[in-house]
């Protein structure tokens, strides 16, 4: 079970780039990288996936090291409403190839003015 | 296209009680996953049902239960609740390619056992 570790806050202003970053020393081969955002009272939200390099969506950018060991969720000029908490996870791939998603505690980022 | 459906938004219930959640997930996913989520906390896995089978299941006592039907709806029972069941309960659905490629969120039913 590939653990991640990710801050528990930061902080940033209106406009700035933000770099997230997050630890899975244990992730397996099989395993993708995801990326949630979740506002308070709503369901997490899809924001990107990968599985190595780079992968560039319209609200985001993963970059995945070649040992895969670590990630960083980049967004691009924040604006307030990226006011939120950023999980990372790692796809648990069970022994009958079914995929559980498993949430750690998350990045809660707010963008002051 | 919807998107994940939960009902009822919000509910209210006394210790001791049963409680059944509803969960319609995204046009074309037949997979569901159900989630916790206590106030300042990440989502907490409960299980996960395809083909109207639990497939997996997460470090939940067997109060928690649930069902899948045909149509791939699911429900979440929980039974004899306690003061600690209080909190956000989430479903979640997917690809038919395990959910590799992201799974859809409901915006969940805040459960408060009083």
């Amino acid at each position: 079970l590939a653990k991640t570790t990710q801050p528990i806050s930061m902080d940033s202003y209106e406009g700035q780039e933000v770099n997230i970053t997050c630890s899975h020393n244990n992730i397996a081969t099989n395993d993708y990288i995801t990326w949630y955002q979740q506002f308070p009272s709503q369901g997490p939200r899809f924001i990107i996936q990968g599985y190595k390099t780079k992968v560039t969506n319209e609200v985001a950018s993963l970059f995945i090291p070649a040992d895969r060991k670590s990630s960083t969720l980049s967004l691009p000029r924040v604006s307030l409403s990226d006011t939120a908490v950023y999980y990372c996870l790692v796809g648990d791939l069970a022994g009958d190839s079914s995929y559980k998603l498993i949430f750690g505690s998350g990045t809660r980022l707010l963008v002051r003015p | 296209d919807a998107g994940v459906t939960q009902s009822p938004t919000h509910l209210i219930k006394t210790r001791g009680q049963q409680v059944t959640l509803r969960c319609s997930p995204k046009s074309g996913h037949d997979t569901v996953s159900w989630y916790q989520q206590a106030l300042g906390q990440g989502p907490q896995f409960i299980f996960q049902y395809y083909e109207e089978e639990e497939r997996q299941r997460g470090n939940f006592p067997d109060r928690f239960s649930g069902h899948q039907f045909p149509n791939y709806s699911s429900e979440l029972n929980v039974n004899a609740l306690l003061l600690g069941d209080s909190a956000l309960y989430l479903c979640a659905s997917s690809l038919p390619e395990k959910g590799r490629y992201g799974y859809t969120f409901g915006s969940g039913t805040r459960l408060t056992v009083v």
